[in-house]
């Protein structure tokens, strides 16, 4: 059981350079979401999803997409990187009520957008 | 709108004395659950206690525990005889409502640091 994995742990981009985080979880949890962390500040929600299909834009969606085609996998996809993007990305997972209790995160992705 | 606010950016402790940080939430949901997260300088997130906006007594996990004031909206979290170990940002999250679309959403942090 591998819990929350994320690929990759550290990566360069230059200024309009298009990238895809990866994200999976092994625990047939339905949802999932990405959370980027900026220096000193807490957790932002990017967007989020509640099953195969099915997807929502968080706090600060714009320059993100996701998709989610599998209930294991959810990949965020930067369209045209900015070095406003540079940031520290987290992906999560939790079951849905009454299993949401705890929400489980991965190690995170580094970013740095040049 | 849910919304969560932590106003305690920095606290010094001494070793081995209880520690609370503090939490409020808004929420016109009835039914929600607050989170506490500690997230140590090597960076990963570590869950450590859970409150339901309809459980009747508040949370404990070994010396962690959650004082839930529900008239009040706030959700702190207490830590008993603190340790070196508990130096860390903590957060507080919520999750509104019952619907399986229903997000969760982070404060702003405490950087917690335990002086020997």
């Amino acid at each position: 059981n591998a819990g929350v994995t994320q690929t990759p742990k550290f990566q360069v981009l230059k200024t309009g350079q298009s990238m895809t985080l990866q994200c999976a979880q092994d625990m047939n949890h339905e949802y999932m979401s990405w959370y980027r962390q900026d220096p000193g500040m807490g957790l932002r929600l990017i967007h989020y999803s509640v099953g195969a299909g099915i997807t929502d834009q968080g706090e600060v969606p714009n320059g993100y997409n996701v998709s989610r085609s599998t209930t294991e996998d959810f990949p965020l996809r930067l369209l045209s990187a900015a070095p406003s993007q540079t940031s520290v990305y987290f992906c999560a997972s939790s079951g849905v009520f009454p299993s949401y209790n705890e929400q489980f995160f991965g190690p995170g992705t580094r970013l740095t957008v040049l | 709108a849910q919304k969560i606010t932590q106003t305690q950016p920095g606290m010094f402790v001494q070793e081995k004395e209880a520690v609370t940080l503090d939490c409020t939430y808004d929420t016109s949901d009835p039914s929600y659950g607050l989170f506490w997260y500690k997230q140590p300088s090597s960076g990963e997130m570590i869950f450590l206690i859970y409150q339901g906006s309809y459980d009747q007594q508040n949370a404990t996990e070994g010396r962690y525990s959650l004082n839930f004031q529900k008239a009040r909206k706030s959700a702190n979290l207490v830590i008993s005889a603190s340790q070196l170990g508990d130096s860390a940002m903590y957060f507080c999250a919520m999750r509104e409502g019952r619907s399986s679309a229903s997000k969760i959403i982070f404060g702003s942090g405490t950087r917690l640091s335990i002086r020997p």
